[in-house]
């Protein structure tokens, strides 16, 4: 498995501001996934990062609010732009080696977000 | 579209006792299945898959789970429960013409002494 970590683990943010979360692989990497997790419910998927081109945004994620980048097979960010206090949540780095749909998906730790 | 349901928020169980979180999916095709559990304050971790092949997968820690194709049910079992398994479980499916997995809500394990 590749192992995964992300930074921020946490921030508490103002309304109305952005915050940029970090993704790092130790391994390359084919598939690279952004999901959030809002308080006491499942992951939901936002995005797919593809590199070097734009990511693919599932029903309800829109580029202008989740900006994201891969620049590379083990780096992606998202970007939470204008935040409200809807946007507070846990967001979970995931990747998927080469091989594809047969294998499992791996977490990072997550960045819990909180925006007053 | 593919979904999956998790009935119970919350399952009970006595140490020692064997238990069964339940998991019911719908996709077009092939599924594939996973399991993961989030403890507190921490990321998802990989429990077991099932893509093909024998119906009962054995996965980390003890746990193993059966896929039923009739009941379209992978439901995840533990022979023995331990106070330590107490956290957050979730079922997700992949269809076998995607990549992304789509989550249950999830299912509250609370293991008790």
């Amino acid at each position: 498995s590749a192992v995964i970590s992300q930074k921020p683990s946490r921030d508490i943010c103002q309304r109305g501001t952005s915050l940029t979360i970090q993704c790092q692989v130790d391994s390359q990497v084919t598939m690279m996934f952004w999901y959030r997790q809002q308080p006491g419910q499942s992951l939901t998927l936002i995005a797919t990062a593809n590199q070097g081109s734009e990511a693919t945004y599932e029903s309800g994620f829109v580029i202008d609010k989740f900006p994201i980048s891969r620049p590379n097979l083990t780096f992606s960010t998202l970007t939470v732009s204008n935040m409200s206090p809807e946007d507070s949540s846990i967001y979970l780095c995931s990747d998927l080696l080469a091989g594809g749909r047969y294998n499992e998906q791996f977490f990072g730790p997550g960045t819990r977000l909180t925006v007053l | 579209a593919q979904s999956v349901a998790q009935p119970e928020d919350q399952v009970n169980v006595a140490e020692g006792n064997p238990l069964t979180v339940k998991c019911t999916y719908s996709v077009s095709g092939n599924p594939y299945l996973f399991w993961y559990v989030q403890y507190p304050n921490r990321g998802l971790q990989f429990l077991l898959k099932y893509i093909t092949g024998d119906n009962l997968v054995k996965g980390s820690y003890g746990f193993e789970a059966e896929f039923n194709k009739s009941q379209t049910s992978f439901h995840l079992k533990k022979p023995s429960a331990l106070v330590s398994d107490s956290a957050l479980y979730f079922c997700a499916v992949r269809a076998s013409s995607g990549y992304a997995l789509n989550f249950g809500k999830g299912t509250s394990l609370l293991v008790t002494p």
